[in-house]
């Protein structure tokens, strides 16, 4: 089944304890994205990767990083998280030539 | 900055009712896409748009695409309680990767 996974699906931690978000798609997609959905604020793209080790900021790059070692990897990394990160984050995966993406079933992080 | 306003950002309506929600950027598009993410959902492709002027129908959604590409309608004719969620638009500005989305429209339906 063509898929996009996230994990973990919830999580709350405290300020400035690392962690990732791993993000998988199975589609062999080229573009991958990381967004956070906040209430009134619609979905804000955080970072962008158009094929491996290519990746590039979205509108609210501060406070994460990604990498993209391989095709069906995007992992999101807080390196010292903060209460304002407290979000719904979504991972999504698509063709290069086409914008249809298809998004993971979201990571929802409370940061204390 | 490039931006993409999106109204209403509730829409409380009778079934049966029609349903319009409104996209504007403030610079041309390249192309735009509209999702639908049902309550507790993630976001859902709906379509794709890339021609100026272009109009395409998917059984009761009516998508617009704008002479001057900055602007989009999706319309949805007679309501149903299963269009309930948020619709989202969402802009591409180049080939490259960045896309903005609208704030979204939420579809509450009464029967």
């Amino acid at each position: 089944e063509a898929q996009v996974t996230q994990n973990p699906r919830y999580l709350i931690t405290v300020t400035g304890k690392k962690l990732t978000v791993t993000c998988s798609q199975n589609m062999n997609h080229e573009y991958m994205s990381w967004y956070r959905q906040d209430p009134g604020l619609g979905l804000r793209q955080i970072y962008y990767s158009m094929n491996v080790e290519v990746t590039d900021k979205g509108d609210v790059p501060e406070g994460y990083k990604v990498s993209r070692k391989e095709k069906r990897n995007f992992p999101l990394i807080l390196e010292s998280p903060s209460p304002n990160q407290t979000s719904l984050y979504f991972c999504a995966s698509s063709r290069a030539t086409s914008y249809e993406q298809y998004f993971g079933p979201g990571t929802r992080l409370t940061v204390t | 900055g490039q931006q993409v306003m999106q109204i209403p950002q509730y829409q409380h309506v009778q079934e049966g009712e029609d349903f319009t929600t409104y996209c504007n950027s403030s610079t041309t598009l390249s192309n735009i896409q509209w999702y639908k993410q049902r309550p507790g959902g993630h976001p859902v492709f709906l379509i794709q748009l890339v021609k100026s002027g272009e109009v395409k129908k998917q059984k009761r959604l009516t998508f617009q695409f704008g002479e001057a590409k900055k602007n989009s309608s999706l319309h949805i004719t007679a309501t149903q309680t299963t269009d309930v969620g948020t619709y989202f638009c969402a802009g591409a500005y180049n080939q490259g990767g960045k896309l903005i989305f609208g704030q979204g429209t939420e579809l509450s339906v009464k029967p």
